[in-house]
């Protein structure tokens, strides 16, 4: 089974500070994508990487910045953290080999609060 | 503009009755469609999915789903709900051109009463 977990589950920040949230995959999937799910708003995709060291932006990237050093891992950063950032932050990772068909398989979610 | 609709906030059903949850969606050309379902305090996790092929699509936990690409919906659906099935269900799609960028429905909760 595959496999995607967070570094915390639960996570409570001050604002201005600098917030890492990494996500590690084991699966060898190339794609990996970081959302923030809000109560009536669905998940809102903030950053995806299809490959090593590279990154999209995706529809809300402001205020946050990635790093995909290794294929395994995919880290969210809130370069200064705020309190309009409070959310639930989900990552997942998804396969374009052939015979594949993106569905994407998430980790369980980090809960931030920024106080 | 693409998009992904979930007309109902929440569905209520007994335990026991068949239960439709909705999803219609405006993307352009033949997109790939997905259901999840987050069961409380947990990450998502994925139900079924459309490709191409018969319209109606079988997943996990007695799940299935209905294409009907003319009213570009994709609705989920179960014969007999249990209690367990209580969770939120999101509904989903990936532009076929894509690939990297799914477009996610606002979540409907589901109550099932015993």
């Amino acid at each position: 089974d595959v496999k995607v977990t967070q570094s915390s589950r639960y996570l409570v920040k001050r604002t201005g500070e600098k917030v890492f949230l990494e996500c590690v995959q084991d699966m060898d999937h190339e794609n990996m994508f970081w959302y923030r799910q809000d109560p009536g708003l669905g998940l809102r995709l903030i950053y995806f990487s299809y490959d090593v060291k590279m990154k999209e932006k995706g529809d809300i990237p402001e205020g946050y910045s990635v790093s995909r050093e290794k294929k395994e891992r995919f880290s969210l950063i809130l370069e200064s953290a705020s309190t309009n950032q409070t959310s639930m932050y989900l990552c997942a990772s998804s396969s374009i080999s052939p015979g594949n068909s993106y569905e994407q398989y998430f980790g369980p979610g980090t809960r931030l609060t920024v106080t | 503009a693409q998009s992904v609709a979930q007309p109902e906030d929440q569905v209520n059903v007994a335990e026991g009755n068949p239960l439709t949850v909705k999803c219609t969606y405006s993307v352009s050309g033949n997109p790939y469609l997905f259901w999840y379902v987050q069961y409380p305090n947990r990450g998502l996790q994925f139900l079924l999915k459309y490709i191409t092929g018969d319209n109606l699509v079988k997943g996990s936990y007695g799940f299935e789903a209905e294409f009907n690409k003319s009213q570009t919906s994709f609705h989920l659906k179960k014969p007999s709900a249990l209690v367990s099935d209580s969770a939120l269900y999101f509904c989903a799609v990936s532009p076929y051109t894509g690939g990297f960028k799914t477009i996610f429905g606002a979540g409907t909760r589901l109550f099932v009463k015993a």
